[in-house]
């Protein structure tokens, strides 16, 4: 039974530029969540995917942006990056929006 | 607003010892706390959850109690082992979202042998 993965595990982009992060959920879960994990700091809430729709936002602009694919696959998509947007994006799997989150290992973004 | 707090930052801790970690959250409507391990580049791990209809609950060596009045909640480690090394967090969810959680700071238990 697979876990929680995540596409790719290290990410170098200039700032300006947009990139793509990619989250699979556990098998049998149908919702996904986003945080953003700056050093030394708890995850912060992005937002969430259930039933093909964001369901919950947090306190992030609108350079962030994601999808939910049919079979509940996630992207995390953030525009214009900025420095401080380097951080570990997590992505954390459940059934149904209050169930138990599994994360995955992360994608660590530089911005340079 | 929504808040959790976090205490204390660093625990060290001798082996065998035990070690306790404690949050408190400000939205009265929370209703879900789980835990989390990070170990040293790794994905955080759920270790163990309450909701706001039980006091406390164990599993085997960890152990969290809440006490919905004082709105806190606390995370104990028994009989410590070096491989309990980890930063911790606590997290609520918070009272009118279906899955957002709110997560503390951290807290870096080191445990000596």
């Amino acid at each position: 039974d697979a876990g929680v993965t995540q596409s790719p595990t290290h990410l170098i982009k200039t700032r300006g530029q947009q990139v793509t992060l990619r989250c699979s959920p556990k098998s049998g879960h149908d919702t996904v969540s986003w945080y953003q994990q700056a050093l030394g700091q708890g995850p912060q809430f992005i937002f969430q995917y259930y039933e093909e729709e964001e369901r919950q936002r947090g306190n992030f602009p609108d350079r962030f942006s994601g999808h939910q694919f049919p079979n509940y696959s996630s992207e995390l998509n953030v525009n214009a990056l900025l420095l401080g947007d380097s951080a570990l994006y997590l992505c954390a799997s459940s059934f149904t929006q209050g169930g138990e989150q599994y994360f995955g290992p992360g994608t660590r973004l530089t911005v340079t | 607003g929504e808040n959790v707090e976090q205490h204390p930052s660093t625990l060290s801790v001798q082996e065998g010892d035990s070690a306790v970690i404690k949050c408190t959250y400000s939205d009265s409507a929370s209703n879900y706390f789980p835990w989390y391990k990070q170990e040293l580049g790794k994905r955080p791990q759920l270790i163990i959850d309450i909701r706001s209809n039980v006091g406390e609950k164990k599993d085997q060596r960890i152990a969290v109690t809440l006490n919905k009045t004082a709105k806190h909640f606390s995370l104990h480690i028994t009989e410590t082992q070096p491989e309990d090394s980890a930063v911790y967090f606590c997290a609520a969810r918070v009272g009118d979202s279906w899955g957002k959680l709110q997560f503390g700071a951290g807290t870096q238990v080191v445990v000596t042998p």
